[in-house]
């Protein structure tokens, strides 16, 4: 069975661009959760989605955030225009139950 | 709100010795779930041992096990015969049980290195 996938791995853009980040969870996971980790501080919890609804976006920064689950399958996060605080390593998790299974993670760096 | 602390940021251990992993947690929770994640250099974080607030009794995975002291809010893991392959940085986290998944809320996490 295939893990959660994340990509691109790693993503180097100039502030005031446009990244978007992509998450396939585990077939079959209704729940998928973003989170991100700035260098040095604890994981944060961002949102998660039950299917293709939002259950709970609290831990979203801004406006400049945009997450989207088409069709309950495959999630996209994207930041725009980013900022340099936006740097970080972004996971994605999926879950059918209470464990959350973990993607490798997207390390953002803006310039 | 729910918070986790790790107040160790690094660790290092000799091979075959025992070490413990510090996690308290602050909650008016009842009903919760904690869960000890390691994520090993470059690779992706997998789950090691959790625990349902519920059972008394301490989770045990292999040489993995946790000291759950729920009055105390404390967690601590204690891995045994270390082995290289554990160098990893270890994340103590917690989860609100009911009938929706919700989030994990991590501490800082604490760098575990075992030398040979």
């Amino acid at each position: 069975e295939a893990g959660v996938t994340q990509f691109p791995s790693h993503s180097v853009i100039e502030k005031g661009q446009t990244v978007t980040l992509r998450c396939d969870p585990i077939s079959g996971h209704d729940n998928l959760y973003w989170y991100r980790r700035v260098m040095g501080k604890e994981i944060k919890f961002l949102l998660h989605f039950v299917k293709e609804s939002k259950q709970d976006e609290s831990g979203m920064p801004n406006n400049r955030f945009l997450a989207e689950r088409t069709g309950g399958t495959y999630s996209t996060l994207k930041v725009q225009p980013a900022e340099l605080e936006d740097s970080g390593v972004y996971f994605c998790a999926s879950s059918s139950l209470y464990e959350q299974f973990f993607g490798p993670g997207t390390r953002l760096t803006v310039l | 709100a729910q918070t986790v602390t790790q107040s160790q940021p690094e660790m290092s251990v000799q091979e075959a010795e025992t070490v413990t992993l510090s996690c308290t947690y602050d909650t008016s929770e009842n009903n919760y779930y904690l869960f000890w994640y390691k994520q090993p250099p470059s690779r992706q974080m997998i789950l090691v041992i959790r625990q349902e607030a519920y059972k008394q009794q301490n989770a045990t995975e292999n040489r993995f096990s946790v000291n759950f002291q729920k009055a105390a809010k404390s967690f601590s893991l204690k891995i045994s015969d270390s082995q290289l392959g554990d160098t990893a940085m270890y994340f103590c986290a917690f989860f609100i049980g009911g009938t929706s998944y919700g989030k994990l809320t991590f501490g800082q996490g604490t760098i575990l290195t075992v030398h040979p």
